[in-house]
C-alpha cells in the first residue's frame, strides 16, 4: 500500500545550527500533512500543519514546505536547541486516517 | 487537564488474559482514533469513532481486538486472548471534528507488555 517515509532515520545537529528533516510520501492524492515531535515515553505532539494548496508554513522556530511535484515534505527547525532532540514523524492524512513514517531521530549536541 | 487522557499508563499482563484500555479524549472533540506503536516503530491505525457513526475498524488486526465508545466520550480498547506480539504502545487521539485538515492530538499511551 501507499506510505509516508522518511529519508533518514537519525540526524545528529549541533545546538544553535538549523535543522532539516525530510520526508517524501507516495500518494498523490493526500491533502493534509504533519508533523509530529514525540519525545521518549510521550505521546506524538502536534507541531504543525499544511494543506496541500500551499508550499511553506512557518510557526514558532519551525517552518514546514511542501513540494506536490516530487511529493516531498520537509520540517525546518531554525536555531536549534537541546529541548528539540526527539524523533519526529510525517503523517499524511487521506480523509480522516493518517499514516505515519518510522520516524527521525534528531538528537543535538551541545 | 485539557489533553487527552489514558490509562493505565503502563499495563504488564500474562499471555491470554484480556485486557481493556482507556481513552478520554479532548472535552468537545467528536473524533476518536486508537493507534499502535511498536517499538520504534511509526504508528498504525487501528479504529476511528466519529459522533454517532459507525466506526471504522478496518485496522484492528484481528477479531481479539474491539472498542467502544459510550456516550461519544470516554473509549475503552479491549484485547482478549493476549498474545505477545500484541506487546506494543497504545495510543489514542482525538480531534475536534472527523473531517479532513483537524489535526489530531494525542494521549502519551498506555505501555503494554505481554509476559
Amino acid at each position: 500500500g501507499e506510505s509516508v517515509g522518511l529519508h533518514l532515520p537519525t540526524l545528529s545537529v549541533q545546538e544553535g545550527d538549523n535543522s532539516i528533516i525530510n520526508c517524501a510520501y507516495s500518494n498523490s492524492a493526500s491533502d493534509y500533512f504533519i508533523w509530529y515531535k514525540q519525545e521518549s515515553g510521550k505521546g506524538p505532539q502536534f507541531i504543525i500543519d499544511i494543506r496541500s494548496n500551499m508550499d511553506k508554513r512557518q510557526g514558532q522556530r519551525v517552518t514546514v514546505l511542501l513540494n506536490k511535484t516530487v511529493k516531498h515534505l520537509s520540517l525546518q527547525i531554525a536555531a536549534t536547541q537541546p529541548g528539540d532532540s526527539a524523533v519526529y514523524f510525517c503523517a499524511e492524512a487521506n480523509d480522516y486516517k493518517l499514516s505515519f513514517g518510522a520516524g527521525t531521530t534528531v538528537t543535538v549536541r551541545a | 487537564g485539557a489533553g487527552v487522557s489514558q490509562s493505565p499508563s503502563n499495563k504488564v499482563t500474562e499471555k491470554g488474559k484480556d485486557v481493556e484500555l482507556r481513552c478520554d479524549p479532548i472535552s468537545g472533540h467528536t473524533a476518536l482514533y486508537w493507534y499502535r506503536q511498536s517499538l520504534g516503530q511509526g504508528l498504525e491505525f487501528l479504529i476511528y469513532f466519529q459522533g454517532n457513526s459507525a466506526p471504522d475498524k478496518s485496522g484492528l488486526p484481528s477479531d481479539r481486538f474491539s472498542a467502544e465508545r459510550t456516550g461519544g466520550s470516554v473509549s475503552t480498547l479491549t484485547i482478549q486472548r493476549t498474545q505477545q506480539e500484541d506487546s506494543a504502545v497504545y495510543l489514542c487521539a482525538s480531534s475536534r471534528t472527523g473531517w479532513t485538515n483537524q489535526p489530531q492530538h494525542f494521549g502519551d499511551g498506555t505501555r503494554l507488555s505481554i509476559l
